[in-house]
């Protein structure tokens, strides 16, 4: 099946640093990446979708200017958390579209995200 | 707006069926979805169906849709200790591919 990476797995850092994260579709081309957040026993929730070439979409409540999403090409798309704080901790999951599918979306393994 | 419902706990044995359920909303899906996730993992599709279907079935696996009633349930027979995880349900809600997902069921499978 489809595979989706996403690097790094986790990542702790201090507060007030940035922390990048990258989702890859390392076998089919997606022009429309999502990017969720999930807290501990409960759902996914979306925080944006990322388009090609595009400026991401975000849902509300979802701040742009600290969650920067960036979608380079058809296989990467990048969240970029800046200035993390401890309320950011979470499970950070992103998902790909297959362009040649039919509504298949296939999702990263996360990155768990500690922010001290 | 959409909202999509489970039972968020099942415990079944080793060997028996498993069924878990859901309801959703928006009568205009198009799609729905069963994805399982594992500790500290993604989720993994397992199977959709679509909204002019009334079952899948694929393996151990079994989707019942009941558009009238807007229900979705998952049967997964002989029920696996691997099976133990949890699953959400999910609905297509835009063209853009947008999920909508449940809350999740955690399923445990006891020996």
């Amino acid at each position: 099946g489809a595979v989706v990476s996403q690097h790094p797995s986790r990542v702790i850092c201090k507060s007030g640093t940035s922390v990048k994260i990258e989702c890859r579709s390392l076998d089919f081309q997606a022009t429309t990446m999502f990017w969720y957040r999930q807290f501990p026993k409960q759902s996914l929730m979306l925080m944006a979708t990322s388009n090609e070439g595009s400026k991401a979409t975000y849902e509300q409540g979802v701040e742009k200017d600290k969650f920067l999403i960036n979608h380079a090409s058809l296989t990467l798309s990048t969240l970029t958390v800046t200035s993390a704080h401890p309320e950011d901790s979470s499970f950070y999951i992103c998902s790909a579209r297959d362009d040649q599918g039919v509504n298949e979306q296939f999702f990263g393994p996360g990155t768990r995200l500690t922010v001290l | 707006g959409e909202d999509v419902e489970q039972s968020l706990f099942l415990s079944v044995r080793e060997g028996d069926s498993s069924v878990i359920n859901c309801t959703y909303t928006d009568s205009s899906s198009t799609y729905l979805y069963w994805y399982k996730q594992e500790p500290g993992a993604g989720l993994q599709l397992l199977t959709y169906i679509f909204s002019n279907m009334d079952m899948k079935q694929d393996q151990r696996l079994t989707v019942l849709l009941n558009k009238k009633d807007k229900h979705l349930s998952l049967r997964i027979a002989d029920t696996q200790t691997g099976d133990s995880a949890i699953y959400f349900c999910a609905e297509l809600t835009d063209s853009w591919g947008k999920l909508q997902f449940g809350a999740g069921t955690q399923v445990v499978v006891t020996p």
